[in-house]
């Protein structure tokens, strides 16, 4: 079945960007959605946006518009989000998940682990 | 676009049956699936119900979701409640665009 592993915890500075990646096994990945969640220290689930490797096309919150990018390396199998600017609010566990046709979201990655502090 | 109200929080006993509601704010309950997310602490989150009331694989059938179009909510039901089953639980639905709402969360306490 489709497993997603994501890249191990971050540290970064006020101001910089991060790089996250999730690479998938099992299946198709070019036939995916992959979306990107974040929860912040605490509090809940908080959707970002996704990627369709296929189409190559990315769609954002609007929250995130122009500060995120979700890209995809079909060769690899592995997606990535980047964000930048980054500032306190943005600590947060990151998860991958595969999105499914009735958006809904199975399996998700472990989750990773960005922290901003000066 | 619209939000997904849940309570913050429910209390029940091992063998009971507990509800949790998520009341969508404007637009219709039945227009968009609803899908309901188990969290334990530290880990990644798993579907318990998607496409309103399926559910995946493995999941017990005690995990039911449901839609009421009158009070424009979904909920989720638990019977034969288990100390296991201890956890958060999000709803989520999407808008006319295709993006994504989650729920605030609702912590589930097995006393």
């Amino acid at each position: 079945q489709v497993q997603l592993v994501q890249s191990g915890a971050e540290v970064k500075k006020p101001g910089s960007s991060v790089k996250v990646s999730c690479k998938a096994s099992g299946g198709t990945f070019s036939s995916y959605t992959i979306s990107w969640v974040r929860q912040a220290p605490g509090q809940g689930l908080e959707w970002m946006g996704r990627i369709i490797p296929i189409l190559g096309i990315a769609n954002y919150a609007q929250k995130f518009q122009g500060r995120v990018s979700i890209t995809a390396d079909k060769s690899t199998s592995t997606a990535y989000m980047e964000l930048s600017s980054l500032r306190s609010e943005d600590t947060a566990v990151y998860y991958c998940a595969r999105e499914s046709s009735g958006c809904w979201f199975d399996p998700w990655g472990q989750g990773t682990l960005v922290t901003v502090s000066s | 676009n619209f939000m997904l109200t849940q309570p913050h929080s429910v209390s029940e006993s091992p063998g009971k049956t507990v509800t949790i509601s998520c009341t969508r704010s404007s637009g219709s309950i039945a227009s968009n699936y609803v899908q309901w997310y188990q969290q334990r602490p530290g880990s990644s989150p798993t579907t318990v119900t998607y496409e309103d009331n399926l559910r995946p694989s493995g999941v017990p059938d005690r995990f039911s979701g449901s839609i009421d179009s009158s009070s424009n909510s979904a909920s989720l039901t638990i019977s034969g409640l288990k100390t296991e089953d201890e956890a958060d639980y999000y709803c989520q639905s999407y808008d006319s665009s295709n993006h994504v709402v989650f729920g605030g969360g609702t912590k589930l306490t097995v006393l």
